[in-house]
């Protein structure tokens, strides 16, 4: 089984701050690296895929960075808010659309 | 929309017994997936489908099975449940299976088993 790891296992931010997450994948044969978010008592939604190196991504104030070489991807938020409180998770392709995905960190935005 | 539907938000078993949960997707999706997640421990998947009657064992099959007698509907089957399936359990599906397609889940369902 793939070893696809999440850094921190959770982050408390005040409304306003800037943060950011890693996910750390193997560097070898790498096809694609998928980003999900999951709030509360809602379904996961995907939030990018990403596949080049160097590849950087933007919904809104979440961007997601890519560095396929060294294995690893950032999802950084900018200015958080309350809504944005979830659980992140990222997943990588271990073959097909069979996903493996990281254990996930979860943020939580005080206002 | 894709729309990933589950048949229970909360369930509540005793040790022993069959469960079955069901999902229900509308957009045509080939593939489907059935996942538990667990504190610390992220998604893991149990099985998975790609086409009607077609299964494939993910990483944590035992003491699961599945049916796919149609191509919108995957059911798990716990065929005795045991206290360490208490878990939330999720439903998703893909349109293909290129590693770039995007995973639709369904709202989960939280299963205890006493």
């Amino acid at each position: 089984i793939l070893n696809v790891e999440q850094s921190p296992q959770s982050l408390h931010v005040q409304e306003g701050d800037s943060t950011n997450f890693t996910c750390s994948f193997p560097s070898s044969n790498f096809y694609a690296l998928h980003w999900y978010r999951w709030e509360t008592a809602k379904s996961p939604e995907a939030l990018f895929v990403m596949t080049l190196n160097g590849d950087e991504k933007k919904k809104g104030r979440i961007s997601a960075t890519l560095n396929t070489k060294e294995g690893y991807s950032y999802l950084y938020i900018k200015g958080s808010q309350p809504e944005d409180s979830a659980t992140y998770l990222c997943a990588f392709p271990e073959y097909g659309n069979k996903l493996v995905f990281g254990a996930g960190t979860i943020l939580r935005v005080k206002s | 929309d894709v729309k990933v539907t589950q048949s229970s938000r909360y369930l509540v078993k005793r040790t022993g017994e069959k469960v079955f949960l069901e999902c229900v997707q509308d957009m045509d999706h080939e593939n489907m997936f059935w996942y538990r997640q667990d504190p610390g421990l992220g998604l893991r998947l149990i099985y998975f489908s790609y086409d009607v009657k077609m299964k494939e064992k993910g990483d944590i099959p035992e003491g699961y099975s599945v049916s796919r007698e149609k191509k919108e509907r995957f059911s798990l089957i716990l065929e005795s449940a045991s206290t360490n399936q208490t878990s939330m359990y999720l439903c998703a599906s893909s349109f293909q299976t290129a590693h770039t397609d995007t995973q639709y889940f369904g709202p989960g369902t939280r299963l205890t088993v006493l």
